[in-house]
């Protein structure tokens, strides 16, 4: 069973559109995160929820807004979709927000390019 | 706050040779944790090792053994008789406790690790 799922893998679309990502982790945590991966690889924490609620809201326009109907799923939807969203977006997941140390999961990632 | 710097962008040695991976930090946080996170081309991250800050022992993982120097804010990680599978993007990350809970991974920008036939 993979622990933790994103819908979809790729994801092409047109400046202007509005798309939403999808993920989902069944290990039972209470912690899911979203991370941008840009085009030099390099890797930026954007939202943090903890049981449904908030915690890490990074500097990130407000064109992405995160949503946690559950503990086990968290999506990330992205309005006006800009050029400069083209990237790769990773959904985690760790046990408790608490505990610096724990591992996080991370899903196979979601490549997003806007044309 | 935190920074982590990597600062070999591209490495590559023959398979079974040792090669360590350097990383630095800069925080004024003092409980704090570290990784290294790997991402083979399948693009999956996995975690390979970490270390707490307070624990003066290196961690070891089989053939991946870290060298943290706390005061000098360094964290290099070694991997011993290199494979041709671990060919791939090295992260080392920091995390701290901060407002009652932990921050997000802050992540170096990576190492890309080739190893040789």
């Amino acid at each position: 069973d993979t622990a933790v799922s994103q819908t979809p893998k790729y994801l092409v679309t047109q400046m202007g559109n509005d798309k939403s990502i999808k993920c989902e982790q069944n290990l039972g945590h209470d912690t899911m995160y979203w991370y941008k991966q840009d085009s030099k690889k390099f890797l930026k924490i954007m939202f943090s929820y903890n049981n449904k609620e908030l915690i890490i809201n990074e500097t990130v326009p407000n064109r992405f807004s995160p949503k946690s109907p559950d503990k086990a799923h968290l999506n990330l939807h992205i309005n006006s979709l800009e050029l400069g969203d083209s990237a790769v977006y990773f959904c985690a997941s760790s046990q408790d927000w608490g505990l610096a140390g724990e591992t996080q999961y991370f899903g196979p990632g979601t490549r997003l390019l806007v044309l | 706050a935190q920074t982590v710097t990597q600062s070999q962008p591209e490495m590559s040695v023959q398979e079974a040779e040792t090669v360590t991976l350097s990383c630095t930090y800069d925080t004024s946080e003092s409980n704090y944790y570290l990784f290294w996170y790997k991402q083979p081309p399948s693009r999956q991250m996995i975690l390979v090792i970490r270390q707490e800050a307070y624990k003066q022992q290196n961690a070891t993982e089989n053939r991946f053994s870290v060298n943290f120097q706390k005061a000098a804010k360094s964290f290099s990680l070694k991997i011993s008789d290199s494979q041709l599978g671990d060919t791939a993007m090295y992260f080392c990350a920091f995390r701290a406790y901060s407002g009652g809970g932990a921050d997000g991974l802050t992540f170096g920008k990576g190492t890309h690790l080739i190893i040789q036939p």
